[in-house]
């Protein structure tokens, strides 16, 4: 069964500061690959998706993720950080067959001071 | 304006007491889920159903059951067999099938707070 770790809980950057968030997947085949963010107490929004071919994707809001399958790593960045971005952040794999049934990491919690 | 909606947003329940969660969506989508969410835990699938009068069990069914006799709708209820209920709700839903599509995306609704009291 495909499983993410996601390691950090909370990070705190300062605005205009670069982000990088990290997310490691276990999956025996090449995965389907999801950030989404989420602002309190309300529902996800999809910030971009990796399925195959360029390993860097770009999403919304001038995120980007970069995959490695050398490292089993889909970490998502951000060259400059608005406060509007302070949120929390899942990683989150689909099998591939599997349909549309999402794996989330456990969500790190993003603090921008400003 | 299309998308999911959720209802109630709020919802306290008495131990012992059966409660049932509201998830429409008007995205004419085939498959919807239904998502637990706890604080230091990420989201957990509860339940899904990828067509009308058809549904399957996620990682989390205990204490749950669901029922899908519209394409619109996909209601959850909390049975009291939920040993810890209190918890954030959230449905979802999508087209059918492979996630690769362009248009395949996976849509949540903003979510529904249960309270145990």
């Amino acid at each position: 069964a495909q499983s993410v770790t996601q390691p950090d809980i909370h990070i705190t950057v300062s605005e205009g500061a670069s982000l990088e968030l990290r997310c490691n997947y276990s999956y025996g085949a090449t995965p389907y690959l999801f950030w989404y963010v989420q602002s309190p107490g309300q529902g996800l929004q999809l910030l971009l998706k990796y399925f195959s071919g360029d390993t860097l994707v770009q999403g919304i809001k001038g995120f980007e993720a970069e995959f490695k399958r050398s490292q089993s790593s889909f970490n998502l960045r951000k060259p400059s950080v608005h406060w509007s971005d302070a949120a929390e952040y899942f990683c989150a794999v689909a099998a591939t067959g599997g349909g549309n049934k999402l794996t989330f990491g456990t969500g790190t919690q993003l603090k921008v001071e400003l | 304006d299309g998308g999911i909606t959720q209802s109630p947003k709020y919802l306290f329940r008495k131990e012992g007491q059966n409660v049932t969660l509201s998830c429409e969506q008007n995205l004419n989508h085939d498959a919807m889920y239904w998502y637990r969410q706890d604080p230091g835990q990420g989201l957990r699938l509860i339940y899904y159903s990828q067509i009308v009068n058809d549904f399957q069990k996620g990682d989390i069914a205990e204490g749950y059951s669901v029922s899908r006799e519209k394409k619109e709708s996909f209601p959850l209820t909390v049975t009291s067999a939920q040993k810890n209920p209190t918890a954030f709700y959230l449905c979802a839903s999508s087209r059918k099938g492979d996630p690769r599509g362009s248009g395949n995306t996976i849509y949540f609704g903003e979510g529904s707070w249960l309270t145990v009291v």
